[in-house]
């Protein structure tokens, strides 16, 4: 696997109850990066990680929202008493460290449905 | 702050006609990167052409192109000869060299290509 993997793909939930996802970036990428889309919306940036510092987060990330990326491989994204507002598609990139333009490999996301 | 605009929301043409995507920036830093990104129906954004502050010389690229002027703050992409697999959501997007490495995104323009 030579791309960077998302899971679960999609995720329906009730409101209230807490969620995470996991974006496995490509192995030799020590950047990673979370974003979420709304409907005709572009990405919005969340947070990122370089190696396993987390090192910007944007003002959309709640208390509610909590990114980890433990060992500097695979990061979780949680976000607890989810609310409706929540529902999107979470993505995560990842970019490789000392590579100035910064291009981004994303996943295919993960779609939140908070009922 | 750095803001992306894309002013189209969507645009339809015919198989074989070029076709030109608007982006507006506004950025402080003085070392800045562009990225243009593609989302097809299935949903991951791929990246596709970038270009630095340093750097206005316009390139082609198969059946894409760009123009590049930092006196207007633009940075188009052109396609040509287009084809129905173009149909997508693309996005410009913009890497500052302050605020961390964060790459911020327009609200994209949706592509309709019919045969």
């Amino acid at each position: 696997d030579t791309g960077v993997s998302q899971n679960p793909r999609h995720k329906i939930t009730k409101r209230g109850q807490n969620v995470t996802f996991r974006c496995d970036p490509i192995s030799e990428h020590n950047r990673l990066y979370w974003y979420r889309q709304t409907l005709g919306q572009g990405p919005e940036f969340l947070t990122y990680f370089q190696n396993e510092a987390q090192l910007e987060k944007s003002r959309l990330l709640s208390d509610r929202f909590s990114a980890e990326r433990p060992k500097g491989s695979f990061s979780t994204l949680e976000i607890q008493r989810t609310e409706q507002g929540d529902s999107a598609m979470y993505l995560c990139a990842s970019s490789l460290d000392g590579e100035p333009t910064g291009e981004l490999f994303f996943g295919e996301g993960s779609r939140l449905t908070v009922l | 702050a750095q803001k992306v605009t894309q002013a189209q929301t969507e645009i339809s043409v015919v198989e074989k006609e070029d076709v030109t995507l608007d982006c507006v920036y506004e950025t402080r830093d003085t070392t800045y990167y562009l990225f243009w990104y593609k989302q097809p129906p299935s949903g991951e954004l791929v990246f596709l052409i970038r270009r630095n502050s340093f750097d206005e010389q316009n390139e082609i690229s198969g059946r894409y192109s760009w123009n590049f002027q930092k006196s207007t703050s633009s940075f188009n992409f052109t396609i040509t000869a287009s084809q129905v697999v173009d149909s997508a959501v693309y996005f410009c997007a913009l890497r500052g060299n302050t605020g961390g490495f964060k790459t911020i995104f327009g609200a994209g323009t949706r592509l309709f290509v019919k045969a």
